[in-house]
């Protein structure tokens, strides 16, 4: 029994590129959720999927972020020409939903430094 | 506002009982959560509380207050692994986690 697994663990990139992150959720997970988290802070909520259908993305979200779960398998977070606020933490959860509330498990996360 | 307060630092001796407190102000509440993390790491799952009362679980125990807006974690026999930030988490009523920021735990021998 995998857990969540992302990709990769440490990215680090010159400010104005893009960059992509992969998520694979625990495989019978319906849901999955995107957070970002600075030091001494907990996870902001970023976005979050149930099965292949974005249901709900932070109003604090720039336009330069970008997720998708195309099969509503693994999912990806793209940032475009990222800044040196970006640098962070990205972490991903999954659950399995049984009615609304449910518990989210986390992958390792990818930790992305902006240069 | 949505509002979860935690103390920013604790620290507990080795093999003592320690309680850490969260306190919320939430629109609407769904459930409150408790992750443990260690530096560097991914938040992984302690405990959750609907009900008023205290949740049982080896070493961990939780406690929920929900007129008071109130929870506490409690860990006993505390042992040098223990060491980590604490994070209380509570989802609203659109069912969204809403987290604290945190309390750092620092086990002395």
């Amino acid at each position: 029994d995998t857990g969540v697994s992302q990709d990769p663990r440490h990215k680090i990139t010159k400010r104005g590129q893009n960059v992509t992150f992969r998520c694979d959720p625990i495989s019978e997970h319906n849901r999955l959720y995107w957070y970002r988290q600075t030091l001494g802070q907990g996870p902001e909520f970023l976005t979050y999927f149930q099965n292949e259908a974005q249901l709900e993305k932070s109003r604090l979200l720039s336009d330069r972020f970008s997720a998708e779960r195309p099969k509503g398998s693994f999912s990806t977070l793209e940032i475009q020409r990222t800044e040196q606020g970006d640098s962070a933490m990205y972490l991903c959860a999954s659950s399995f939903s049984q009615g609304h509330t449910d518990t989210q498990y986390f992958g390792p996360g990818t930790r992305l430094t902006v240069l | 506002g949505q509002n979860i307060d935690q103390p920013t630092e604790m620290t507990a001796t080795e093999g003592a009982i320690v309680q850490i407190n969260c306190t919320y102000q939430t629109s609407g509440f769904n459930g409150l959560f408790w992750y443990q993390q260690h530096a560097g790491e991914a938040p992984t799952f302690l405990s959750y509380n609907v009900l008023d009362g205290l949740e049982e679980k080896g070493r961990f125990s939780s406690f929920l207050s929900r007129s008071k807006g109130y929870s506490y974690l409690l860990l006993k026999e505390l042992q040098m692994k223990d060491s980590a930030s604490y994070l209380c988490a509570v989802m609203d009523s659109n069912y969204q986690l809403i987290w604290g920021a945190g309390t750092k735990l620092i086990i002395k021998p």
